[in-house]
């Protein structure tokens, strides 16, 4: 069945510090692979996401590329901000049913 | 606004006593789910629904009940809550859409605690 595998956490990064949170996927067929996140006592929210194969999503200076060859879906960002610090999931969604990765704890320090 | 609302947001409850967790979205979402979040597991689905009266077990459904009489509710009923399902529930909606997959919105969340 389709699964979702992403780096364990937490990770703490000082402010201004390159960003890389690692996802890989299985999956049958051509799913659609998100990045969520959520704040402190909230739901998750879309951070952003691509349908197909070399699609790249972006959102807030995050970025991730669909990459098929590699059956990854790897989250960047180029200069993190304190106001980053959240859960961060990946998810891919095949048919009715959407599955996500154990989700990563981003912490960054002023 | 669009949204999907949960309530309660919290819930503290004996074991044995049946309680409900009611979900309402307006969007006119075809598709909706229930999860569960536990720490290191991520979420797991509980149910989800495809539209009005069609229901189906997800990866963890033992323990729950859902139903879905009207396309913008999906209520989450617990009939004998137990210990073990003491956590952090959200439920969800999406749309089939013309863009392929198009992702989730998700509720604010329930934490319900089985004593």
């Amino acid at each position: 069945g389709n699964s979702v595998t992403q780096m364990e956490g937490p990770v703490t990064l000082s402010e201004e510090a390159f960003l890389t949170i690692n996802c890989t996927y299985t999956a049958t067929g051509y799913p659609s692979l998100f990045w969520y996140v959520q704040y402190p006592g909230e739901g998750l929210q879309l951070l952003l996401k691509a349908t197909k194969a070399d699609d790249k999503g972006s959102n807030k200076g995050f970025e991730a590329t669909y990459r098929k060859e590699t059956t990854s879906f790897h989250l960047e960002k180029g200069s993190v901000q304190v106001s980053d610090s959240a859960v961060y999931f990946c998810a891919l969604t095949g048919g009715f049913k959407t599955i996500f990765g154990a989700g990563t704890r981003l912490f960054v320090k002023a | 606004e669009a949204q999907v609302t949960q309530n309660p947001r919290y819930l503290i409850t004996v074991t044995g006593k049946k309680l409900t967790v009611t979900c309402s979205q307006n969007m006119n979402h075809e598709y909706m789910s229930w999860y569960r979040q536990d720490p290191g597991l991520g979420l797991r689905q509980i149910y989800y629904s495809m539209n009005v009266e069609v229901t189906d077990k997800g990866d963890v459904p033992e323990g729950y009940k859902v139903s879905r009489k009207e396309k913008r509710n999906f209520p989450l009923i617990l009939e004998s809550p137990s210990p073990n399902q003491t956590s952090l529930y959200f439920c969800a909606s999406s749309s089939p859409g013309t863009d392929r997959y198009t992702e989730a919105f998700f509720g604010q969340g329930t934490r319900l605690t089985v004593v």
